[in-house]
């Protein structure tokens, strides 16, 4: 079982619409990191979260510890959005779990 | 300012063969990590660095190994080269450790043949 899980796996959206990537940790953790992924493979940070909400332009990010589950949010999509979007966490332990990752595809 | 930077970009080895990736922090960043993304899968955690000291390591055999050299930069090191290995290696930089915004550098793709 692996320690951070991602849904979906694969995502099309049309442009313009509102877009959610959920993941989900099973090991106490010290932050959670959202990180997105072009093709090519350079690797952007896009947030580091231990509690609550925060936001970039169009992007939100959310976790609540108590559920050990965070969110993604991306507002008025647009085909640049198009990458890979990875969740990870760091743990007390000093260990960095990545989730899977999203496949996200917006279509113009 | 200057990114992470990583040398070198592309490598071929040979199996049984030996090689050293390097990663230069952002300035001022303390802390390199190190990861392996084999093609098709996400990354996976190999080591952390934070004042020249492994503070981390994730599940990779004894052949692989790192250090961390005073001015913060970083060497990972693979003995005895297998076709498994064969990924893109990327090194992060951030502050303190993994609790701390990660930057990425652009990867070395390694190749074993």
């Amino acid at each position: 079982k692996n320690e951070v899980e991602q849904s979906p796996q694969n995502l099309t959206a049309q442009e313009g619409e509102f877009i959610t990537i959920n993941c989900s940790y099973s090991v106490g953790i010290s932050a959670l990191h959202w990180l997105q992924q072009h093709p090519g493979g350079g690797i952007v940070s896009l947030f580091m979260l231990s509690s609550g909400k925060k936001k970039h332009g169009r992007l939100i990010a959310t976790i609540n510890i108590q559920e050990k589950h965070s969110s993604l949010h991306i507002t008025a999509s647009h085909p640049r959005d198009s990458a890979v979007y990875i969740c990870a966490v760091s743990n007390t332990g000093n260990q960095f779990y990545f989730g899977t990752g999203t496949s996200l595809t917006v279509i113009p | 300012d200057a990114g992470v930077t990583q040398s070198p970009t592309h490598l071929i080895k040979t199996r049984g063969q030996h090689v050293t990736l390097r990663c230069s922090p952002i300035s001022g960043h303390k802390s390199v990590s190190w990861y392996q993304q084999v093609l098709g899968q996400g990354p996976q955690f190999i080591f952390q660095y934070y004042e020249k000291e492994e503070r981390g390591r994730g599940n990779f055999p004894d052949r692989f190994s790192a250090r961390q050299f005073p001015n913060y930069s970083s060497e990972l090191n693979v003995n005895a080269l297998l076709l498994g290995d064969s990924a893109l290696y990327l090194c992060a930089s951030s502050l303190r450790g993994l609790d701390y915004e990660q930057y990425f550098g652009p990867g070395t793709r390694l190749t074993v043949t």
